[in-house]
């Protein structure tokens, strides 16, 4: 099994409504990457975990707060959103944080705050 | 600090037509470089990785790159375009230390009958 599961794929949001996006690997990966993908741009890098802990915060809003509740889920926490924050997020993990290998992606979830 | 560069937005090429989509790479380490494919909707694709060992490096869907240091690049070329390679393509590259990664600003394959 070489996936990594995102859900849901589409969702639409209220700047009041709280949310949360899942991903979910059975690669035995221990590192696992939020990113953020606005339309026709890179993925620009949220939040990385590694072994379950937070170990890199680009200096994200605290409107978004990440979770890895174990070694193959990783959770993003919506709260508050802006209109801006509509983009495709993407989850990715890695054998390792040291190692050099690829990262596999999921499919996102694009996410559309009104 | 490491950044990758991709030279043109979009590259427009014909069916059958080589593809060639330059990177050049800024980095005070030896650099571990990618190429990703996204189609639209989906998620990132790896397409190659070069990690230092060969120079010329072979990917999936008949892409290869190859690394130059004398010139700093990374270019991704393939002898012949499908219909289907019709993407955003993506450089990106990661350091030894904190192995994230740092995308390009990606290219946008076109592919014509």
């Amino acid at each position: 099994d070489t996936e990594v599961t995102q859900t849901p794929k589409h969702l639409v949001m209220g700047m009041t409504n709280k949310k949360s996006l899942k991903c979910e690997q059975h690669m035995g990966h221990r590192a696992m990457y939020w990113y953020k993908q606005k339309a026709k741009k890179p993925p620009e890098l949220m939040f990385v975990y590694s072994y379950e802990k937070l170990s890199i915060n680009e200096s994200v809003p605290s409107r978004f707060s990440p979770e890895c509740p174990n070694s193959s889920l990783l959770n993003l926490h919506l709260h508050a959103l802006q209109p801006e924050d509509s983009a495709l997020y993407l989850c990715a993990s890695r054998v390792g944080l040291a190692n050099t290998g690829e990262l596999f992606f999921g499919e996102g979830s694009r996410l559309t705050v009104l | 600090a490491q950044s990758v560069t991709q030279l043109g937005s979009h590259v427009s090429v014909s069916e059958g037509a080589l593809v060639l989509l330059r990177c050049n790479y800024s980095s005070s380490v030896p650099p571990y470089l990618f190429w990703y494919v996204q189609y639209p909707n989906q998620g990132l694709q790896l397409l190659l990785k070069y990690t230092s060992a060969a120079t010329l490096v072979k990917g999936i869907n008949g892409f290869e790159a190859e690394f130059k240091k004398s010139e700093t690049s990374f270019h991704l070329t393939k002898p012949s375009a499908h219909m289907s390679d019709a993407a955003e393509y993506f450089c990106a590259v990661s350091d030894r230390e904190y192995s994230t990664l740092t995308f390009g600003k990606g290219t946008m394959l076109l592919v014509s009958p």
